[in-house]
């Protein structure tokens, strides 16, 4: 099935470094979430954007829907050691469509 | 409010066998979706179920299937497991009431499957 573009693959930061990722696709998605998985766990929600120039904040995280609808971008400012881990963006549609996820970008923090 | 649950966490099955695996969403949530992850080809999404009915199905063989009871619970069966069917099985609810954002999916911490 389709994915979406995330990119990079993998990073790796000193701590209080900001972070940033992002993830593309050739398709218009009216939904852009932000997830994040701990080794052994499920992906936890970490942000949700519904409108084309949308910018969400979360904490130190800041997420933006992009004008054209085919990308969205999330930010860390000041990364710490918990900030370890994979995020995947993911996309949908439209109301009742199944969600499509980016391939996840893994985050190591130096300390 | 008690976050989803998935049961087993671990399973470890042979070629040919057969397994269902179990997912109890958020109370309240009315629609579970499920998804294979695997360090390949990533999250790829299995079917999704709304008030007992299947709404959206992904490319997977029909050896995988689903169902979701009354009270929204739902399970999902592999039948005749191949080698490659091992993977992390995760299960999303989400809330879908009018007024409500309905995209949002919460997971579960999900169910390894490991075939020998």
């Amino acid at each position: 099935g389709q994915q979406l573009n995330q990119s990079p693959q993998s990073m790796f930061i000193q701590e209080g470094e900001d972070v940033s990722m992002n993830c593309t696709s050739s398709s218009i998605f009216n939904t852009w979430l932000w997830y994040k998985q701990d080794p052994g766990e499920g992906p936890v929600l970490l942000i949700a954007l519904y409108k084309a120039g949308e910018l969400t904040s979360n904490g130190r995280l800041t997420a933006q829907f992009g004008i054209t609808r085919k990308d969205s971008f999330l930010n860390i400012s000041a990364s710490i050691p918990s900030d370890v881990g994979i995020y995947f963006c993911a996309g949908q549609r439209s109301g009742n469509t199944p969600l499509v996820f980016g391939k996840g970008t893994r985050l190591s923090v130096i300390a | 409010k008690a976050g989803v649950t998935q049961t087993p966490r671990y399973l470890i099955k042979t070629r040919g066998q057969q397994v269902t695996l179990s997912c109890s969403p958020i109370s309240g949530h009315r629609s579970v979706s499920w998804y294979q992850q695997t360090p390949g080809q990533g999250l790829q999404f299995l079917f999704e179920y709304f008030s007992e009915t299947q709404r959206n199905k992904g490319n997977f063989p029909g050896r995988f299937s689903g169902r979701q009871f009354s009270n929204s619970r739902s399970e999902m069966n592999v039948s005749t497991l191949e080698l490659g069917d091992s993977a992390l099985y995760l299960c999303a609810s989400s809330l879908e009431l009018r007024g409500f954002r309905p995209n949002e999916q919460f997971f579960g911490p999900g169910t390894r499957l490991t075939v020998l």
